[in-house]
Parts: structure tokens; C-alpha cells; sequence
């Protein structure tokens, strides 16, 4: 099946450095791939959807400049976030949609990245 | 607008009951899907099912099975003699013809040894 990666897994940082986290697509290529955050004990919660090529989509109440998304590629998608303070530590889950297949309305999610900002 | 309700927050079972998570969604689109993801300890998200609007089939996967009402807009999902193995969140999601997911707030079933 279509595998998506996450890296790193963990990641720590001191607050106010900036944080990268690369969501790649393994064996397909991803025209469109989202990205999620979750807080502890709770859903989780559409961020962005990053279109290759293109500028991403951001939810109501993401900041597009807190939370740098970049598609630079058909397997590779980054979400960058700048000047992190501890209110974001959460854990950010990247999905990609796979057009090659006639299951297209299916997502398939990375394991996780869990930032912790200290 | 789309919403996923998951209405049990946390549940606990013994080993080799029966349980099932209920799962009520509310969508205007006439083509959706519907979704189980599991989510263990680890917080990687494992896909459990996937079901599309017009197919109300319920279906059964070994010691899961997932009860499908469009006229009561339920997906519940049931494990039958559960083990210790099945403790996780669950979430229901749906996705509508944006392609957008939405999720509910998820069950975390605990099966006690």
C-alpha cells in the first residue's frame, strides 16, 4: 500500500527557533497532501492543504506565516514552524492523497511528528 | 457543514467483550465518505475502513464490523471479542466532496486484561 513518512518522529526545540518537518510520499506522487495538528487527548484538526506548485490553503484561524508550508515537489511537502513558542507543541500529521489510484477519495496519513517547544 | 460526533469520549471493556463505538455525522453533501482510523499509543493514525455514501452494505473484517444508517447518519463500528491489543483512540471522519477531512473528537478504548 501507498506509504507517506514523516521526519523526524520528535523533535525539541527551545522557543523562538524555527522547527521543519518534511511529510514525503514514498512509493506515489501527491499532487495534494494536508496537514494536521493534534493536541493531547483530542482530534485532530486540518491546518492546511498543500497543493504542489501552488500556494497552500490554510484553515480559518491558521497562521499562514507561523506555519510555513512549502510543496516543492510531487513527493515532498514541508511545514516550517517559525519562532515556536510552547503553545505550539502539539503533534502534526501529514496526509497525502494518491490520484494514481481509483481509490483517490483516499488519504493516507504519516506517523506523526511530535514537536515539543521548550 | 460537516460535523463528526463522537459522542463516547472514553470507554472500558474486558477482554473478550464485545464493544461498539458510535459514530454520528451530519453533512449536506449527497456524496461523501466515511472513515475509521485507529490511533494507537505510538499516534501513528492505522486506516480501518472506508465508506462511500451510496453503499450502505455493512461490512465485516475479521473481528470488526461497521453498521452504516444513512437514515439515522451513524457509522458505528463494533469489535467483537476484544483484546488488549484493540486499546486506542478511534476516530470517525468524514470527507466531503471538497475533499476535506473532518474528524470526530474520537473514542479511547481501554480493554482491560
Amino acid at each position: 500500500g501507498a506509504v507517506v513518512s514523516q521526519h523526524p518522529s520528535r523533535v525539541i526545540c527551545k522557543s523562538g527557533t524555527s522547527v521543519k518537518i518534511e511529510c514525503r510520499s514514498l512509493d506515489f506522487q501527491a499532487t495534494t497532501m494536508f496537514w494536521y495538528r493534534q493536541f493531547p487527548k483530542q482530534s485532530l484538526m486540518l491546518m492546511a492543504t498543500s497543493n504542489e506548485g501552488s500556494k497552500a490553503t490554510y484553515e480559518q484561524g491558521v497562521e499562514k506565516d507561523k506555519f510555513l508550508i512549502n510543496h516543492a515537489s510531487l513527493t515532498l511537502s514541508t511545514l516550517t514552524v517559525t519562532s515556536a513558542h510552547p503553545e505550539d507543541s502539539s503533534f502534526y500529521i501529514c496526509s497525502a492523497k494518491n490520484p494514481g489510484t481509483r481509490k483517490t477519495d483516499t488519504q493516507y496519513f504519516g506517523p506523526g511528528t511530535r514537536l515539543t517547544v521548550l | 457543514a460537516q460535523k463528526v460526533t463522537q459522542a463516547q469520549t472514553e470507554i472500558s471493556v474486558v477482554e473478550k467483550e464485545d464493544v461498539t463505538l458510535d459514530c454520528v455525522y451530519e453533512t449536506r453533501d449527497t456524496t461523501y465518505y466515511l472513515f475509521w482510523y485507529k490511533q494507537p499509543p505510538s499516534g501513528e493514525l492505522v486506516f480501518l475502513i472506508r465508506r462511500n455514501s451510496f453503499d450502505e452494505q455493512n461490512e465485516i473484517s475479521g473481528r470488526y464490523s461497521w453498521n452504516f444508517q444513512k437514515s439515522t447518519s451513524s457509522f458505528n463500528f463494533t469489535i467483537t471479542a476484544s483484546q488488549v491489543v484493540d486499546s486506542a483512540v478511534y476516530f470517525c471522519a468524514l470527507k466531503n466532496a471538497g475533499n476535506q477531512f473532518y474528524f470526530g473528537t474520537g473514542t479511547s478504548l481501554t480493554v482491560i486484561p
